[in-house]
């Protein structure tokens, strides 16, 4: 039973530039959720998708957008990266719904630098 | 806005020794849920146990256990009999209840060393 997985591992950018990072969810699952986690921070959450609809979103600028495919995948953009974009970007899915109560299961994520 | 606290940035056990780790959190609603993960330097982050706060006995999974404490609005963490393999970063969380938003709050983290 494949976990959640996430590409790519790790990102070199500059700023200014663009990236998109990529989520695919655990089998079953439907709900996608992203996190940012700055070095020696807790996890924020950026936004969440569910039925390929951004359902909610954190405190962050519209230059983090996503999208959620048919296939429950999902993707993270994030333009015009800041030196403040580097971090440590987490995906996590779970069971969606109101009312669905189900854990999140987290993928390794991936490590974005900004030069 | 709900907000997690975790006030010990580091702590350090003895291997097979139990250790505990705080967690405070403000909210003003009445169903939600808590959760402990790990993160070791591997970056996946693990659902160690979970609490909802709707009961009042404490959860547990195998060597860890909760200390729920809703009218204090606490939530600790007791680790027993430590392994090696128990250091990471631990990362308390909360989460509003039925018929809320999934979205996960967490505390900024304590790294938990095991020394054998």
């Amino acid at each position: 039973d494949a976990g959640v997985t996430q590409s790519p591992t790790h990102l070199i950018k500059t700023r200014g530039q663009q990236v998109t990072l990529r989520c695919s969810p655990k089998s079953g699952h439907d709900t996608v959720s992203w996190y940012q986690q700055a070095l020696g921070q807790g996890p924020q959450f950026i936004f969440q998708y569910y039925e390929e609809e951004e359902r909610q979103r954190g405190n962050f600028p519209d230059r983090f957008s996503g999208h959620q495919f048919p296939n429950y995948s999902s993707e993270l953009n994030v333009n015009a990266l800041l030196l403040g974009d580097s971090a440590l970007y987490l995906c996590a899915s779970s069971l969606g719904g109101l009312g669905r109560n189900q854990p999140q299961h987290f993928g390794d994520g991936t490590r974005l630098s900004i030069l | 806005a709900q907000t997690v606290t975790q006030s010990q940035p580091e702590m350090s056990v003895q291997e097979a020794e139990t250790v505990t780790l705080s967690c405070t959190y403000d909210t003003s609603e009445s169903d939600y849920y808590l959760f402990w993960y790990k993160q070791p330097p591997s970056r996946q982050m693990i659902l160690v146990i979970r609490q909802e706060a709707y009961k009042q006995q404490n959860a547990t999974e195998n060597r860890f256990s909760v200390n729920f404490q809703k009218a204090a609005k606490s939530f600790s963490l007791k680790i027993s009999d430590s392994q090696l393999g128990d250091a990471a970063m631990y990362f308390c969380a909360y989460r509003r209840g039925q018929g809320g938003s999934e979205k996960l709050v967490f505390g900024k983290g304590t790294k938990l060393t095991v020394n054998p």
